[in-house]
């Protein structure tokens, strides 16, 4: 089983700043298949990225991922307020399908 | 719209059983890979199961905390997947989600709740 670990558990920024999580596995995920998604309270994950890189429909440009092997970033440039919640890594490479046990974004 | 409606969560005494749906409707249900997740109170996100498309023989695979207790079945012609739940434990108190895979797992119903408890 693919463990993933996520930093920083939590993270405070301000509206406006840029935020950069992290995501590494135990071991290299297969054709990179990284995804992220966010939650908010009381709602179903949404996802914002798949293939490591590729935003799914929808999601403004500010939402970006990066890496590859074993080593993923996801990026929120320009931070709203709308975007201080919790966020997931997945890997789906490699049965079991695997979470990262989130990182908490919060207003500082 | 997309959409998936889960339907069936709710309280059962541990060693029961529960059957869980979900509704898909607003894309070709047919095509895709469907899988369960869940989400225990306060907990992070846990794969339950998926279910193959008719090309690879509906086939399921699972996690091994649900494995030979949770059976994942579909109805192509009604747009539907379910979640068998035999042999229930307290540990499988959760959210229980209804995914879409199509290059990204990019729909989620809303989840339903079901509490093993006595």
């Amino acid at each position: 089983e693919i463990v993933l670990t996520q930093s920083p558990g939590t993270l405070s920024l301000s509206p406006g700043e840029r935020a950069t999580l992290s995501c590494r596995a135990s071991q290299s995920v297969h054709g990179n298949y990284v995804a992220w998604f966010q939650q908010k309270p009381g709602q179903a994950p949404r996802l914002l990225i798949s293939g490591a890189s590729t935003r799914a429909t929808g999601i403004p440009d500010r939402f970006s991922g990066s890496g590859s092997g074993t080593d993923f970033t996801f990026t929120i440039t320009r931070l709203e307020p709308e975007d201080f919640t919790v966020y997931y890594c997945q890997q789906n490479g490699n049965l079991p399908i695997t979470f990262g046990q989130g990182t908490r974004l919060e207003i500082k | 719209e997309m959409q998936l409606v889960e339907s069936g969560g709710g309280l059962v005494q541990p060693g029961g059983s529960l059957r869980l749906s979900c509704a898909a409707s607003g894309f070709t249900f047919s095509d895709n890979y469907m899988y369960w997740f869940r989400q225990a109170p306060g907990k992070g996100l846990e794969w339950v199961g998926r279910c193959k498309t008719k090309a690879e023989g509906y086939s399921a695979e699972y996690a091994a905390s649900v494995k030979g207790r949770f059976t994942i079945s579909r109805d192509d012609s009604k747009n539907s997947l379910v979640l068998q739940m035999n042999s229930l434990k307290t540990e499988d108190t959760a959210i229980y989600y209804c995914v879409r895979d199509n290059w990204g797992m990019d729909v989620w119903g809303q989840g339903t709740s079901v509490t093993v408890s006595s």
